[in-house]
């Protein structure tokens, strides 16, 4: 059975600094994997999407890695701001045929102005 | 282009009585998920519905729950007999086709059972 743990839980930065969200998955068997954000009360916004075969995938500040060996994928934001302050959550579609996806429980990040 | 479109956004519902919460999908998207989101979790897929067909329950309660996406019309997800244990955010979401290119989500519906 697939699980998705993010880490840490929540993160507290300043703003302007670089940082990595972590995310881990215990069966390197995926189709992609998918990084999206939760602002307080609303939907999910999708971030980046990286099928199996992709190393990375890069938007604005954002980039995301995936190490499908070793169940890994990890979101980097650079000069970070306030407005990237949300709920960031990954989750993997374990194949084509898959329906559905497979969440960790996220990443709280609070950026201080 | 208007997304995925949930209502309603809330939904206070008192102890026994049903719950319909609707989703209709982006234009173009034939496939829609429900997912539910309980207070400090991440989301947990419910099921998922194509055109007047259930592919994929799976993740629903085994009483109570229902859903369906009649040939016309949005996806409803029904909850009878409500539960305080049912108030979540529940989230809807619709690809083009399994898997390929990613999902849209809706904004949810928050279910408050008092």
């Amino acid at each position: 059975k697939q699980e998705v743990t993010q880490i840490p839980a929540a993160l507290s930065v300043p703003e302007g600094e670089n940082l990595v969200l972590n995310c881990s998955f215990t069966d390197s068997a995926i189709y992609n994997l998918q990084w999206f954000r939760q602002d307080p009360g609303k939907g999910l916004t999708s971030l980046l999407l990286i099928q199996s075969s992709q190393r990375e995938q890069t938007s604005g500040r954002l980039n995301a890695s995936l190490d499908k060996s070793s169940g890994r994928s990890t979101l980097y934001i650079a000069a970070s701001q306030p407005g990237d302050s949300a709920t960031y959550l990954c989750a993997v579609q374990e194949d084509q045929g898959a329906q559905k996806l497979v969440f960790g429980q996220g990443t709280r990040l609070t950026i201080n102005p | 282009n208007a997304g995925v479109m949930q209502n309603p956004r809330h939904l206070v519902r008192r102890r026994g009585q049903e719950a319909r919460l609707r989703c209709s999908p982006m234009k173009g998207h034939s496939h829609v998920y429900w997912y539910r989101q309980l207070p400090e979790e991440g989301l947990k897929f419910m099921v998922y519905l194509q055109k007047e067909n259930i592919i994929d329950e799976s993740g629903m309660p085994k009483e109570r729950f229902s859903a369906e996406f009649p040939k016309e019309g949005p996806s409803i997800l029904r909850i009878q007999q409500v539960v305080r244990g049912d108030s979540a955010a529940y989230f809807c979401a619709s690809s083009r086709k399994t898997g390929v290119g990613g999902y849209t989500f809706g904004s949810g519906t928050r279910l408050t059972v008092v």
